[in-house]
């Protein structure tokens, strides 16, 4: 969805390097959601927040790092990278009060750690 | 913790023939969201089931959500190649956050 995009789409770091990756919304929802993807292991939850003052860790935050600038901005950070790290990550947003809302992800962003 | 698998993780079918994947969870649901992500794309939503034993349709995609709320499962009649792509279910957990089944593969051959 265009509503939410994320920067950049591909990215081939070295290993120890700082990575950041941003992710935006124009849907005006207060919850997002940074998710993990490799293959076989389905979507994990990495950090998720619900207003610009409110970060919570999610399944696998160690080694990341996030920060809710504005409600429409949540970025990422590798602080050092590594190579199991190498991934497809995925931002999502949620409008929802609960978990009846569906979530809408943004289109992702491959990352390579050599 | 929390689990919630899919099996199968492939499956490969002839175009015209039927697909299910099956989605199992350790403990109940309040509800189960199923998304699709098509090859080289993001994971986008297709439903939502809350009440026990519910069925919905979409066009030839049938979701069912379990009596007990452990289960769900999507069942696409007369696969066609635009069903290619990874189904997931996502359960929530707590209240505050989803948690994706490991996701089946689907496969279709003209």
């Amino acid at each position: 969805d265009a509503d939410v995009t994320q920067t950049p789409r591909n990215r081939i770091t070295k290993t120890g390097k700082r990575i950041m990756l941003e992710c935006s919304q124009t849907k005006g929802h207060d919850r997002m959601y940074w998710y993990r993807q490799d293959p076989g292991l389905g979507l994990r939850l990495i950090y998720y927040s619900f207003d610009v003052k409110d970060i919570n860790k999610g399944e696998i935050s160690d080694g990341y790092s996030v920060s809710r600038q504005a409600q429409a901005k949540f970025s990422l950070s590798l602080e050092s990278a590594i190579p199991n790290q190498t991934a497809l990550y995925f931002c999502a947003t949620s409008g929802g009060p609960g978990l009846s809302y569906e979530q809408y992800f943004g289109p992702g962003t491959r990352l390579t750690v050599t | 913790g929390q689990q919630v698998m899919q099996i199968p993780q492939y499956q490969h079918v002839q175009e015209g023939e039927d697909f299910t994947t099956y989605c199992n969870s350790s403990t109940t649901l309040s509800n189960i969201q199923w998304y699709k992500q098509r090859p080289g794309g993001h994971p986008v939503f297709l439903i939502q089931l809350v009440k026990s034993g519910e069925v919905k349709k979409q066009k030839r995609l049938t979701f069912q959500f379990g009596e007990a709320k452990k289960n769900s499962s999507l069942h696409i009649t007369a696969t066609q190649t635009t069903d290619v792509g990874t189904y997931f279910c996502a359960g929530p957990k707590n209240t505050d956050k989803l948690i994706f089944g490991t996701g089946t593969r689907l496969q279709v051959f003209p």
